[in-house]
C-alpha cells in the first residue's frame, strides 16, 4: 500500500527566504511518480512539480525544486525566494506509474505562511 | 485556470438526502477521478472513470456512485448523506497517463 507522510502541519518563512517542506513516502512499487500540489484557500489543487522514480536528476520548475532521495524515500519540496503569494497548503502526493489514471495518494499537507 | 470546472461551488444538504455533483473535464481528457477532502486532511480517492467505465475505487461505500458521459464530463452521486460527508469534493481530469488537472471543488455541508 502507498502512504505519504508530511510531518510539518505548519511552516513560517520570511519573504525572499527559501523553505523546505518535508515529505516521506512508502511503497512497494518500483515505478511511481511523486507530485507536489499547492492548494490556496479557493480550494483548487495547483500542480507544482513532478519527479519520476527512475529520474536520476532532481526535478526543478522555476522557484520550485524537489530534493529526491530514493533510498530514504523522501521527496522534499524546496521553494526559493518565497513570495507572499506562496502562502497556502502544500500537498505531497504519489501515483503508481502502472496506474495510468488519476489515483493519487496524498499526505495531510503543510500550511505555509510567508511573513513580509 | 486548468479548464476543469465543477458545479455547484457550494451546497448545503440535510442528513439523509441525496446529492449530485458535476465535473466538466478539460477538453479531450478521457479520465476523470473524484476525491473527498475533509477539513484539515489531504484528498482521499473515491473513484475514477475512463471512457465511461469505473476504473478504480477507493475505500468508500456503495452509496458513493458516479457516471461519466460520452463527452467525458462526470457526476458524483452520494445517497443517504451523513454528517461526515461534509467535505470539499475535487474532480481531476487527465488524458490517460499524463498530468492531472484539478477543478476548484464543491464544498458540501451536511446538516
Amino acid at each position: 500500500a502507498q502512504k505519504i507522510t508530511q510531518t510539518q502541519p505548519g511552516m513560517f518563512v520570511q519573504e525572499k527566504e527559501a523553505v523546505t517542506l518535508d515529505c516521506t513516502y512508502d511503497t512497494s512499487d518500483q515505478s511511481y511518480g511523486l507530485f507536489w500540489y499547492k492548494q490556496p484557500s479557493s480550494g483548487e489543487m495547483i500542480f507544482l512539480i513532478y519527479q519520476g522514480s527512475y529520474d536520476e536528476q532532481n526535478a526543478t520548475e522555476g522557484r520550485y525544486s524537489l530534493n529526491f532521495q530514493k533510498a530514504r524515500k523522501s521527496a522534499n519540496l524546496v521553494i526559493s525566494a518565497s513570495q507572499l503569494g506562496d502562502s497556502a497548503m502544500y500537498f505531497c502526493a504519489m501515483r503508481a506509474a502502472l496506474n495510468t489514471g488519476n489515483q493519487f495518494y496524498f499526505g495531510t499537507g503543510t500550511s505555509l505562511t510567508v511573513i513580509p | 485556470e486548468t479548464g476543469v470546472t465543477q458545479s455547484p461551488t457550494h451546497l448545503i444538504k440535510t442528513r439523509g438526502q441525496q446529492v449530485t455533483l458535476r465535473c466538466s473535464s478539460q477538453s479531450g481528457h478521457n479520465t476523470v477521478s473524484w476525491y473527498q477532502q475533509a477539513l484539515g486532511q489531504g484528498p482521499q480517492f473515491i473513484f475514477q472513470y475512463y471512457r465511461e467505465e469505473e476504473n478504480g475505487r477507493g475505500n468508500f461505500p456503495p452509496r458513493f456512485s458516479g457516471l461519466q458521459f460520452p463527452n467525458y464530463s462526470s457526476e458524483l452521486n452520494v445517497n443517504a448523506l451523513e454528517l461526515d460527508d461534509s467535505a470539499l469534493y475535487l474532480c481531476a481530469s487527465s488524458l490517460r497517463g499524463l498530468e492531472a488537472f484539478f477543478g476548484q471543488g464543491t464544498r458540501l455541508t451536511v446538516v
